[in-house]
């Protein structure tokens, strides 16, 4: 089984602070996403990447930064939290063929 | 661009009720479909999907048929349990390496 794994089920930051959300799979694929879940919002894409060090902007990349150094991990970096990036984030995975695997979330408070 | 429409929540429904949950779509050409399920305190799992017209996924007894002709992909179940009680997102993609489209998430109860 696919197993996508973000570091931190809850994080609470200060306003101004550089925030990490890190996400891992185990199974080699290429494709991994950053989403952000919000109520009565749904899913909405942040950044997603194809391949090592290669990055495309989603629908809501503004506020947000990311890195993939090694095909298993993807990062999203908050260069400066606001309030407004309270959240629930969610990471996922893909080959391409199958559907996407997501890890748990992170929910994120920013005060 | 791509858009999912589903049916506003919260749904709240009596143990071995019968369950539809309304999804329309808008895209070019020809999508996959998908049904996600998030259980309380995790992430999105995926329930069932279709990926060409007049296919029917099916899953742990909920069902959904992709409608070409009315770009519709609605779940249903039969008689639903209390521990099908959790948010469900209706989704599309046009290939293996395109971001999955989201529709908003219905909330659904179920109560003994």
């Amino acid at each position: 089984d696919v197993k996508v794994t973000q570091s931190s089920r809850y994080l609470v930051k200060r306003t101004g602070e550089k925030v990490f959300l890190e996400c891992v799979q185990d199974m080699d694929h290429e494709n991994m996403f950053w989403y952000r879940q919000d109520p009565g919002l749904g899913l909405r894409l942040i950044y997603f990447s194809y391949d090592v060090k290669m990055k495309e902007k989603g629908d809501i990349p503004e506020g947000y930064s990311v890195s993939r150094e090694k095909k298993e991990r993807f990062s999203l970096i908050l260069e400066s939290a606001s309030t407004n990036q309270t959240s629930m984030y969610l990471c996922a995975s893909s080959d391409g063929v199958s559907p996407l695997h997501f890890g748990n979330g992170t929910r994120l408070t920013v005060t | 661009g791509d858009s999912v429409t589903q049916m506003e929540g919260p749904v709240t429904l009596s143990e071995e009720a019968f369950l539809t949950i309304n999804c329309t779509y808008t895209a070019t050409g020809y999508p996959s479909l998908f049904w996600y399920v998030q259980y309380p305190g995790e992430g999105l799992q995926l329930l069932l999907k279709a990926t060409k017209a007049d296919d029917k996924g099916s899953n742990k007894g909920f069902e959904a048929t992709y409608r070409k002709e009315t770009t519709s992909f609605h779940l249903e179940k039969g008689s639903v349990q209390v521990s099908d009680s959790a948010v469900y997102f209706c989704a599309l993609r046009h290939s293996g390496n395109t971001p999955l489209v989201f529709g908003k998430g219905t909330r659904l109860s179920v109560i003994a």
